[in-house]
């Protein structure tokens, strides 16, 4: 059984540029959750995702925004970067009838820098 | 506004001996706390939850307890073990929302 799986491991921008970043879910999940942690914090919510609709966001402004495709696999668009926003983002899936904050299965994250 | 907390940044215990992991929250109506495990490099780690309406749950050496009342969480780790060494995350949530809130993390250092 593959677990979730994010792309690329690390990535480096300059401000104001855009940047996606990729999650496929854990085989068998259709939620997926994205992540921002900061250094020295614990990780923070963006959005969820659940069948290709958004289902509950996050203290983030409208820069960050997202998509769920029908394989489950999902994407985070961030735009017109700050430096700020250099963070590890993770992302979670959760099997079917998991709704609930129950249980969340994360992949390794994407190192972002903004420069 | 912190709406969990994990007062203490970093714990060290010796090998065999209790680790107490802590952690509070403010808001009575989260019903979902779960506790994640983080090794450098890798995403958070399920490690094991309790809902609102018990007050402990056991799995192997872990034990969470849950006090309503005083809106705190703990995980005692019986024996604490050098592998256990890594970040440990306390995270709240409520409802169907599926948002889940996580405290700072306290790093876990166990000494052979």
């Amino acid at each position: 059984e593959t677990g979730v799986t994010q792309s690329p491991t690390h990535l480096i921008k300059t401000r104001g540029q855009q940047v996606t970043l990729r999650c496929s879910s854990q085989s068998g999940h259709n939620t997926v959750s994205w992540y921002q942690q900061a250094l020295g914090q614990g990780p923070q919510f963006i959005f969820q995702y659940y069948r290709e609709e958004e289902n509950g966001r996050g203290n983030f402004p409208p820069r960050f925004s997202g998509l769920q495709f029908p394989n489950y696999s999902s994407e985070l668009n961030v735009n017109a970067l700050e430096l700020d926003d250099s963070a590890l983002y993770l992302c979670a899936s959760s099997p079917p009838g998991a709704l609930k904050a129950d249980t969340q299965y994360f992949g390794p994250g994407t190192r972002l820098t903004v420069l | 506004d912190q709406q969990v907390k994990q007062n203490s940044p970093s714990l060290s215990v010796q090998e065999g001996r209790i680790s107490i992991l802590n952690c509070d929250y403010t808001n009575s109506m989260f019903d979902y706390f779960l506790w994640y495990k983080k090794y450098p490099a890798e995403g958070p780690t399920f490690l094991i939850s309790i809902s609102s309406i018990k007050d402990k749950n056991e799995d192997g050496r872990f034990t969470v307890f849950l006090n309503k009342s005083a809106k705190h969480l703990s995980l005692h780790i019986v024996p604490s073990q050098p592998g256990d060494s890594a970040v440990y995350f306390c995270a709240v949530g409520s409802g169907n929302t599926g948002k889940l809130i996580f405290g700072q993390g306290t790093t876990l250092q166990v000494k052979p």
